[in-house]
């Protein structure tokens, strides 16, 4: 059974703060993994990871994939209150199917 | 452009009561997901398409039924609607892959979520 399980589940920090968010996974046929961010509605896409070792960046925000030991990890510097958001992470396993973990809800304090 | 719409934003069913979600998309992809998701939780796949025609269970499929006629048209079907299945619906959709410089990001397109609520 494929299974995505993203720690910590709610986490409280102050403006400013780094963080870290992870994910690891087992699923057959890895194809690739996604890191989403959510807030009011609908996920908002922020990452594709395929490749081990091979850091993606946006602004304050960056992600790695670590294929051997099957985890990735989302770090977000300098936070701001408009980080504050549930982050999902989500695996591509063969035939297209997209699993999702149970979401890491992070809050900013100012 | 509307990307990927559902119907009906709202909705209130009694228990037993059947009805469909529909979703449509307008940027021609080929794989549609319907998940759901629960207060504290992440999104769970009910169902998905990897193509007009075709269907696969997700990871919580009982209780719900899908279809996949016409390729821009995903429908979700509730035949007789349970508690248990309260909840925010998700449908998204996603262009092939592709290969080297035309591969896709991957990007999943969602639409803006359906809350449904049986008494």
């Amino acid at each position: 059974e494929d299974k995505v399980v993203q720690s910590p589940l709610s986490l409280v920090v102050h403006e400013g703060d780094t963080v870290t968010l992870n994910c690891s996974y087992e699923v057959t046929n890895f194809r690739s993994l996604l890191w989403y961010k959510q807030e009011k509605k609908a996920p908002t896409f922020l990452f594709m990871l395929t490749s081990s070792g091979i850091e993606k960046k946006s602004g304050r925000l960056s992600s790695i994939l670590d294929k051997k030991e099957l985890f990735s990890i989302l770090n977000i510097t300098a936070t701001q209150t408009g980080d504050s958001a549930i982050y999902l992470c989500a695996v591509e396993a063969g035939a297209q199917k997209l699993v999702f973990g149970q979401g890491t809800r992070l809050t900013i304090n100012p | 452009n509307a990307g990927v719409t559902q119907t009906p934003k709202f909705r209130v069913l009694k228990t037993g009561q059947s009805m469909t979600l529909l979703c449509a998309q307008d940027m021609n992809h080929e794989y549609m997901y319907w998940y759901r998701q629960d207060p504290g939780m992440g999104l769970r796949l009910i169902h998905y398409s990897v193509g007009e025609g075709t269907t696969a269970k997700g990871e919580v499929p009982d209780g719900y039924n899908v279809s996949r006629l016409k390729k821009q048209n995903f429908l979700l079907g509730l035949e007789s609607a349970a508690p248990s299945q309260t909840s925010v619906y998700f449908c998204a959709s996603r262009p092939f892959p592709g290969l080297g410089a035309l591969r896709s990001t991957g990007e999943l397109f969602f639409g803006e979520g359906s809350r449904l609520t049986v008494l």
